[in-house]
C-alpha cells in the first residue's frame, strides 16, 4: 500500500500554463506539507497544513496555491509557470504525535519541467 | 534562524569503506535532529534520528550522536554497502514546535563495489 501518493510523477509544460499537482496520504495524519527539491537537490519547505488549515506559507510566490479539500489530501496549483518553476515536488506527512515530532513520510515526488 | 550545515560532496567510496557525513546546526532552544535519505528516483526517508543532547540514533548499521556541546550531528557507517548509495540529508525540526523541519544542502554518497 502506498503510504504517500504524488500525480502525476512527471509533468512538462510551457510558460504561461497552470498546473496542478495531487498528494494523497493513507497514514491518517493531520499535517501535510509539500516541498520544492531544485537541481542541486537543495529541498525548501514551501507550505503545510494541519487538519484542513494552513500553518506554515513561506516566502513563495503566490502563483503558488495550496488546497486541502481534507485532511488526507494536499494539493497544488500553480498559476503562470516559470522557467524557475522546474524541480521536483514532494509532498510529505506527518503524525502529530507525542515522540514522533519531525517524523515526515515523503511522496516519490513530481517532476515539473516548464519549456 | 535555524540552519543546518552539512557537507556537500558528491562522495564516492569503495564498498566496506567507512563513512562520515558532518552535519552542524544553529538553532535557538533544543531541536531534533534528524538524517533523512533519498534512494535514487524516491521521496525521502527517515534514517535515524536524536531528540536531546547526547542521544544517539541508529538504523541500518548507520549512527548519529546528538553533539550539544559541538552544535554537531554527525553520521557514520562502518563498512558501506553498495545500497547505500543515495542523498543523505541532516535536517533539524524548528524547536518552536510548528512541525517545520529545516534541511542542509544534501550530500550525494556512490558506493562502487
Amino acid at each position: 500500500d502506498t503510504a504517500v501518493s504524488q500525480t502525476p510523477k512527471y509533468l512538462v509544460t510551457q510558460m504561461g500554463n497552470d498546473k496542478s499537482i495531487k498528494c494523497e496520504q493513507n497514514l491518517g495524519h493531520d499535517t501535510m506539507y509539500w516541498y520544492k527539491q531544485d537541481s542541486k537537490k537543495f529541498l525548501k519547505i514551501m507550505f503545510s497544513y494541519n487538519n484542513k488549515e494552513l500553518i506554515i506559507n513561506e516566502t513563495v510566490p503566490n502563483r503558488f496555491s495550496p488546497k486541502s479539500p481534507d485532511k488526507a489530501h494536499l494539493n497544488l496549483h500553480i498559476n503562470s509557470l516559470e522557467l524557475g518553476d522546474s524541480a521536483v515536488y514532494f509532498c510529505a506527512s506527518s503524525p502529530q504525535t507525542s515522540g514522533r515530532e519531525g517524523e515526515q513520510y515523503f511522496g516519490p515526488g513530481t517532476r515539473l519541467t516548464v519549456t | 534562524g535555524n540552519s543546518v550545515t552539512q557537507m556537500e560532496g558528491p562522495v564516492t567510496l569503495s564498498e566496506e569503506a567507512f563513512l562520515t557525513i558532518n552535519c552542524t546546526y544553529t538553532a535557538t532552544g533544543y531541536p531534533s535532529l534528524f538524517w533523512y535519505v533519498q534512494y535514487p528516483g524516491e521521496g525521502l526517508q527517515l534514517l535515524l534520528k536524536a531528540t536531546k543532547a547526547d542521544d544517539k540514533g541508529s538504523n541500518k548499521g548507520f549512527e548519529a550522536t546528538y553533539r550539544k556541546e559541538t552544535t554537531s550531528f554527525h553520521l557514520e557507517k562502518g563498512s558501506v554497502q553498495v545500497s547505500d548509495s543515495a542523498v543523505y540529508f541532516c535536517a533539524l525540526s524548528d524547536p518552536g514546535g510548528s512541525e517545520k523541519l529545516v534541511f542542509g544542502k544534501g550530500m550525494k554518497l556512490t558506493v562502487n563495489p
